[in-house]
């Protein structure tokens, strides 16, 4: 079954510390994407990978292929960062669907 | 324009009423997604446009659902007599192509409320 696990599903953090949130996923892919939601909805794409790792400012992504794990950090958090983060994958095999984890609620207290 | 454009941005109605919901792409975006965000729940995926290709509706929950897109422009979903387990928030998302192997990009949203 192709199924996306995010862990925490809920996290608090205070103003500055490293945050990471992780992503397992089930079979082979052929991509995996970082997204942003905030408060109001708005859902923002951070990152698309299929290997490796990426940078962009505060936020870094990484990949295992081999574990089939991902994981997002941000670096010296801040409030502004409090959002909802989701992976998404995209499994091997023919579909173009992605299938999505439930999220993790990130809260940044100052 | 400079987004994904959806509309209405919210839309009540009764239980057995069809519903069409907009999305405008960016322009020169081949590949278009809808999704449904059911409250406190993920998102689903629903359908996949990407070019004049036949689409992939494989995440359709119902033969109530359909959606179209004329070539690479807008898109409707359409909802044939909701029913109370249709609310939910419908995103749309475009990229350039390529699949979803390519950064998407989503509009705010549609906030379908079913009375």
């Amino acid at each position: 079954k192709n199924e996306v696990e995010q862990s925490p599903q809920n996290l608090t953090a205070q103003e500055g510390e490293f945050i990471t949130i992780n992503c397992s996923y089930s079979v082979g892919i052929s991509a995996l994407h970082w997204l942003q939601q905030h408060p109001g909805g708005g859902i923002v794409s951070l990152f698309m990978l299929s290997s490796g790792k990426k940078k962009h400012g505060r936020l870094i992504a990484t990949i295992n292929i081999q574990e089939k794990h991902s994981s997002l950090h941000i670096t010296a958090s801040h409030p502004r960062d409090s959002a909802v983060y989701i992976c998404a994958v995209r499994f091997k095999g023919g579909s173009e669907k992605l299938v999505f984890g439930k999220g993790t609620k990130l809260t940044v207290n100052p | 324009g400079a987004g994904v454009s959806q509309s209405p941005s919210n839309k009540v109605t009764e239980k057995g009423k069809d519903v069409e919901l907009r999305c405008d792409p960016i322009s020169g975006h081949t590949a278009l997604y809808w999704y449904r965000q059911r409250l406190g729940q993920g998102l689903e995926f629903l359908i996949y446009f990407q070019g004049n290709s036949a689409p992939d509706k494989s995440g359709l929950p119902s033969d109530r659902f359909s959606a179209e897109r004329t070539g690479e422009s807008v898109s409707t979903l359409t909802i044939q007599r909701t029913q109370q387990e249709d609310s939910a928030v419908y995103l749309c998302a475009s990229s350039p192509g390529g699949g979803t192997a390519r950064p998407q990009h989503f509009g705010d949203g549609t906030r379908l409320s079913i009375l």
